[in-house]
């Protein structure tokens, strides 16, 4: 099946770090530039991160920017999203999304089932 | 960044009703646009791309439309599980990406 599963969501504390994964399967998970998007509690889309297909380029929300790290790991077929100083604002749910190409084109035809990030105290 | 509208932010009708949602972009995005279907709990689903490119499996009640800065999604003939948030999204240029506000659908 062609698929994302996220994993890693839990509760944490404020200024705490927590490392999301996303497993791919089904395609050339190594062909595709990947992102990350979160939803807060009752809120609209936020686009969060991308990496090109190589891993050698990144982009940030500016919301982020400084506290998460987009990385992949081609050979595990496997993306991360590595949270650190978190926010009560950064309370969410977390999709891993595929992009239809290598690197900067955000349409986004396959999705995650989601992870859900709390930070609270 | 591109800035994106779109209204109404809600909307109720009943099934077999058309419904049109619009989307406005702060700049001229020629034919980048996208259209995400969210049901209740679930993950997004892309429906459209390139403002009228149906995706494989979409239903072909979905349509959209439109050029420029102003776009249109039309859900003809609507189904109860047509009930959704839907979201619009500019597709060209570099990162950072936004999406639409998104507007919430409910079926009388």
């Amino acid at each position: 099946d062609v698929q994302l599963v996220e994993s890693g969501g839990d509760l944490v504390r404020p200024g705490g770090s927590l490392r999301l994964s996303c497993e791919a399967s089904g395609f050339v998970f190594s062909s595709y530039a990947m992102n990350w998007v979160r939803q807060a509690p009752g809120k609209g889309l936020e686009w969060v991160a991308v990496i090109n297909d190589s891993a050698d380029r990144t982009y940030y929300a500016d919301s982020v920017k400084g506290r998460f790290t987009i990385s992949r790991d081609n050979s595990k077929k496997t993306l991360y999203l590595q949270m650190n100083n978190l926010r009560a604002e950064d309370t969410a749910v977390y999709y891993c999304t595929k992009a239809r190409a290598f690197a900067w084109l955000p349409i986004f035809d396959l999705w995650g089932q989601g992870a859900l990030v709390t930070v609270s105290s | 960044d591109i800035q994106m509208t779109q209204s109404p932010s809600f909307v109720s009708a009943s099934v077999g009703d058309r419904v049109i949602i619009t989307c406005r972009a702060s700049q001229d995005i020629s034919s980048w646009l996208a259209w995400y279907q969210q049901r209740p709990g679930k993950a997004p689903k892309l429906l459209i791309s390139g403002a009228s490119t149906l995706q494989v499996g979409v239903p072909s009640r979905f349509s959209g439309s439109g050029f420029g800065t102003e776009f249109t999604l039309t859900i003809s003939s609507l189904q109860p599980e047509d009930s959704s948030t839907y979201y619009c999204q500019p597709t060209n240029g570099f990162p950072p990406y936004t999406f639409g506000p998104g507007t919430k659908l409910l079926i009388k």
